[in-house]
């Protein structure tokens, strides 16, 4: 069973530019999540899709980040423009249930953003 | 406030010892705790996942165990291998209330193993 993929791998931008991140998650899995995890700490939510609907959104800097996922199945993240404390590794993660005890979260690699 | 505490923040073992790893946790209400292990460069991988009711639960060379009393859990990892450099972080399930996950995160502890 493939996992989830996240492109690119890495990516360096200059601050003030934008740049876009993508990932498919595992086939089948109705609940998306895009994180945040700046070095050295565990990842924070940023957003939680269920199918194409936003379920938490809370988390995100909504002045500068934006996501979508506009088919229920790969999803994008953007940051418009891009601040030096946005350097860190975005993991993409998805799972089967909502509501289920078992709902176990698979992770992509990430991506990691280095904002000069 | 839902919060996530592991220790130590780092450590440095020689291969073959054993360890532990501890996570305190201030959830609730709770659901389910999770040890993730993260090496560099990937994205975390679960090892283990226990409820209310589990007091212990192994994955080959990695035994968690829970006190929902004392909201405490650890990870003992015996035998150590190089290959068990990574960052291991703890994962506490709130009930699901409003739809959300309620998952609270630990910042992990960093595992090197030395030769």
């Amino acid at each position: 069973e493939a996992g989830v993929a996240q492109s690119p791998r890495y990516k360096i931008i200059e601050k003030r530019q934008s740049v876009a991140f993508w990932c498919n998650p595992i086939s089948g899995h109705a609940t998306l999540y895009w994180y945040q995890q700046i070095l050295g700490q565990g990842p924070k939510l940023l957003i939680q899709f269920q199918n194409n609907g936003v379920v938490d959104d809370s988390q995100l800097p909504k002045d500068r980040f934006s996501a979508e996922r506009l088919k229920g199945v790969d999803s994008t993240l953007k940051i418009q423009p891009a601040k030096l404390e946005d350097s860190a590794v975005y993991l993409c993660a998805s799972s089967l249930n909502l509501r289920g005890e078992d709902n176990e979260q698979f992770f992509g690699p990430g991506t990691r953003l280095t904002v000069l | 406030k839902n919060q996530v505490e592991q220790s130590p923040q780092s450590l440095i073992i020689l291969e073959g010892k054993n360890c532990t790893l501890q996570c305190n946790y201030t959830v609730s209400p709770f659901s389910n705790l999770r040890w993730y292990k993260q090496d560099t460069g990937r994205g975390p991988v679960s090892l283990t996942i226990m409820t209310f009711s589990e007091n212990t639960k192994s994955n080959g060379r990695y035994t968690a165990t829970l006190d929902a009393d004392t909201k405490q859990s650890s990870l003992h990892i015996t035998a150590s291998q190089l290959s068990d450099s990574a960052s291991y972080i703890c994962v506490v399930s709130a009930r699901p209330g409003g739809g959300a996950d309620g998952l609270t995160f630990g910042k992990g502890t960093h595992l090197i193993i030395q030769p």
